[in-house]
């Protein structure tokens, strides 16, 4: 099956961390490009990080740069958000989703960050 | 960054409907313009990619069209599985950009 599965969100204190993956089964990791879309309680889509297929060029977003880390490992299929410094405003449902051409083709169902004291 | 403005953001309509959601660019962007519907609870789903071109399996009462700043995604005789939120997003340039989402709701 085509598929993307995120896993590693919960509950975490603002000024924490926490590390997202994100594993692709059912089709070649290698020829699609990655992100990470998030979206807070009742609000819209915002698109936050990009990694190409090697993983060797990243873009992220002004919101999250310099706090969140995007990688790649072609090796497990697998992409990774490392979060820092979280905020409050960092509270939101995550999703990955593949692109090539950029557009979001694939989706996960996503993993809950709330960031709470 | 390019701004994407949806209108209106909602919308009430009933079985049947032809329903009409626009999309307003703050910059020329061609056609790299996308359309996603999102239902309660789940992830957006791509319906509509390079303004016009619809995905696979999407019904053909779906479809796309405009250029430059203005887009436009209308189902032309809405079903009940339709009413949902539905988000426009550009593709021309980093950062990528979402508008606001249109909510599809019955009238």
């Amino acid at each position: 099956e085509v598929q993307l599965v995120e896993s590693g969100g919960g509950l975490v204190q603002p000024g924490g961390s926490l590390r997202l993956s994100c594993a692709a089964s059912g089709f070649t990791f290698t020829s699609y490009e990655m992100n990470w879309v998030r979206q807070a309680p009742g609000k819209g889509l915002e698109w936050i990080a990009y990694s190409s297929v090697s993983g060797n060029t990243i873009y992220d977003a002004v919101s999250v740069r310099g706090r969140f880390t995007m990688s790649r490992d072609n090796a497990k299929n697998s992409v990774y958000l490392q979060m820092d410094s979280l905020r409050a405003e960092d509270t939101s449902k995550y999703f990955c989703a593949r692109s090539r051409g950029d557009y979001f083709d694939l989706w996960g169902q996503g993993t809950l960050v709330t960031v709470s004291s | 960054d390019i701004q994407m403005t949806q209108s209106p953001s909602s919308v009430s309509a009933s079985v049947g409907d032809r329903v009409t959601l626009s999309c307003r660019a703050s910059h020329d962007i061609d056609r790299w313009v996308a359309w996603y519907q999102q239902k309660p609870g789940k992830a957006p789903e791509l319906l509509i990619s390079a303004a016009s071109s619809s995905q696979t399996g999407v019904p053909s009462r779906f479809s796309g069209s405009g250029s430059g700043t203005d887009f436009t995604l209308t189902i032309s005789r809405l079903q009940p599985e339709d009413f949902a939120i539905y988000y426009c997003q550009q593709a021309k340039s980093f950062p990528f950009t979402f508008g606001g989402g249109t909510r599809v709701d019955v009238k």
